[in-house]
């Protein structure tokens, strides 16, 4: 089984300002990491992943995340927000495992963002 | 790029009524999921099908059932609606083959119980 913690549930910034979304996770097998933004009364958009390789991840709007297998970390990071980051983020994780349910996932309890002009 | 297409996209019922919620996947997709997402919640699994047949199982009360027909779509069938229902409820799908890299998820349906 594996579990997400985020652990802001709120970040207040100004606009062009640099912020850090914390997320840790737990798991017993080797996971996939997500990052996926909600905008209010919307859908979920998936910002980035990681699956194998580079640990230092980039996204969709200049965000980028880097995985820590030891802190068993992947923080989301951004160096200058804008007015329309304003959204909650969702950090994910999936257990790898054979057969179907690759993508099963389980996810934190999120982060407001809030940028302030 | 086709998406993932739920129906309907907002549905009102009252108690004790029954609900059914639709999913298409992504064409040549093999596994569907299902989330559950409340009010300032974060979204929570409840069921999931690989190739039709039921693959994992989450926090999915016993009023629901869900299944994966021949065509792949998938449907979730919610009985005795009570309040604590509302909720935004998300399918997402995934190939299983060496393609796929993530669940693409649709933009939900929000179902409100009065």
């Amino acid at each position: 089984a594996q579990s997400v913690t985020q652990l802001d549930s709120q970040v207040p910034v100004f606009e062009e300002a640099p912020v850090e979304l914390r997320c840790n996770y737990s798991s017993s097998v080797s996971v996939y990491l997500f990052w996926y933004v909600q905008y209010p009364n919307q859908g979920l958009q998936l910002l980035l992943k990681y699956l194998s390789g580079s640990t230092l991840v980039k996204g969709i709007n200049g965000f980028e995340a880097e995985f820590n297998k030891s802190q068993t970390s992947f923080h989301l990071r951004k160096p200058s927000v804008h007015i329309s980051d304003t959204a909650e983020y969702f950090c994910a994780v999936a257990g790898m495992n054979s057969g179907g349910s690759n993508y099963k996932l389980t996810f934190g309890k999120g982060t407001l963002l809030t940028v302030n002009p | 790029a086709a998406g993932v297409i739920q129906s309907p996209r907002h549905l009102i019922k009252e108690k004790r009524e029954t609900a059914t919620l639709k999913c298409y996947p992504i064409p040549r997709h093999d596994t569907v999921y299902w989330y559950q997402q409340g009010p300032g919640q974060d979204p929570q699994f409840l069921i999931s099908f690989y190739e039709k047949m039921q693959s994992d199982k989450g926090s999915i009360p016993d009023r629901f059932s869900a299944q994966q027909f021949s065509d792949y779509h998938s449907e979730l069938n919610m009985s005795s609606l009570e309040l604590g229902d509302s909720a935004l409820y998300f399918c997402a799908s995934s190939s299983s083959g060496q393609g796929g890299t993530e669940a693409f998820f649709g933009q939900g349906t929000r179902l409100t119980v009065v």
